[in-house]
């Protein structure tokens, strides 16, 4: 049982390249979930989808754009990379519904140089 | 505001029981308590989570005070695997599970 699944793991990019991170989950679950972690710092919620076909955002999703590709997929986008976006990024699902725990994948570490 | 109020970290002993609190004096009547832990280089994982009465399950236990003003995860006999950032976090109702992290409590263990 694979639960979330990230790619990918580690991702060098320059400024104003871009490039888009790929999520997987097989558990599922309706909701699907973006965050983002920096140095020392908690997690912040960058997009998240209720079910398949929405999205909203979260607290911090300026320079990032989402798609909800199906019910397993949810995808982040980087248009043009900036080095404020070197961070881990974290997908995680759940079913959405209050009280559900979410399940995370194994982040990715992104480095915009 | 979701915001909760843990202590940046904690140290136990092998084999001990550890106790980290966690206030959220604002929470609502409907709103739930969930704990998650990240250790190094992972994602979070989820402990456990309640919302009126103590919970236990394999890994922990979860205890509640009477107006849920204040919670308090308690790991039984804490392990060096064990050591971990611990995130308390209130779910707000009608939040569509969206949960808000703090900078949590880092729980380092010695032997």
């Amino acid at each position: 049982n694979a639960g979330v699944t990230q790619t990918p793991k580690f991702q060098v990019l320059k400024t104003g390249q871009s490039m888009t991170l790929q999520c997987a989950q097989d558990m599922n679950h309706n909701s699907m979930y973006w965050y983002r972690q920096d140095p020392g710092m908690g997690l912040r919620l960058i997009y998240y989808s209720a079910s398949e076909g929405t999205t909203d955002k979260g607290e911090v999703p300026n320079g990032y754009n989402v798609s909800r590709l199906n019910k397993r997929e949810f995808s982040l986008r980087l248009e043009s990379a900036a080095p404020s976006q070197t961070s881990v990024y974290f997908c995680a699902s759940s079913n959405a519904w209050l009280g559900e725990k979410l399940f995370f994948g194994s982040g990715t570490q992104l480095s915009v140089l | 505001d979701a915001k909760t109020t843990q202590p940046n970290s904690m140290e136990s002993n092998e084999e001990e029981p550890v106790h980290l609190p966690c206030n959220h004096s604002t929470i609502s009547g409907t709103d739930y308590i969930h704990w998650y832990r990240q250790l190094p280089s992972q994602g979070p994982e989820y402990v456990i989570h309640g919302l009126t009465s103590n919970v236990n399950n394999r890994m922990a236990s979860l205890a509640i005070a009477e107006d849920r003003k204040s919670s308090t995860l308690i790991l039984h006999r804490a392990t060096l695997r064990d050591a971990a950032v611990y995130y308390c976090i209130r779910e707000l109702t009608g939040g569509g599970n969206k949960l808000t992290f703090g900078t949590g409590t880092q729980l380092k263990v010695e032997l």
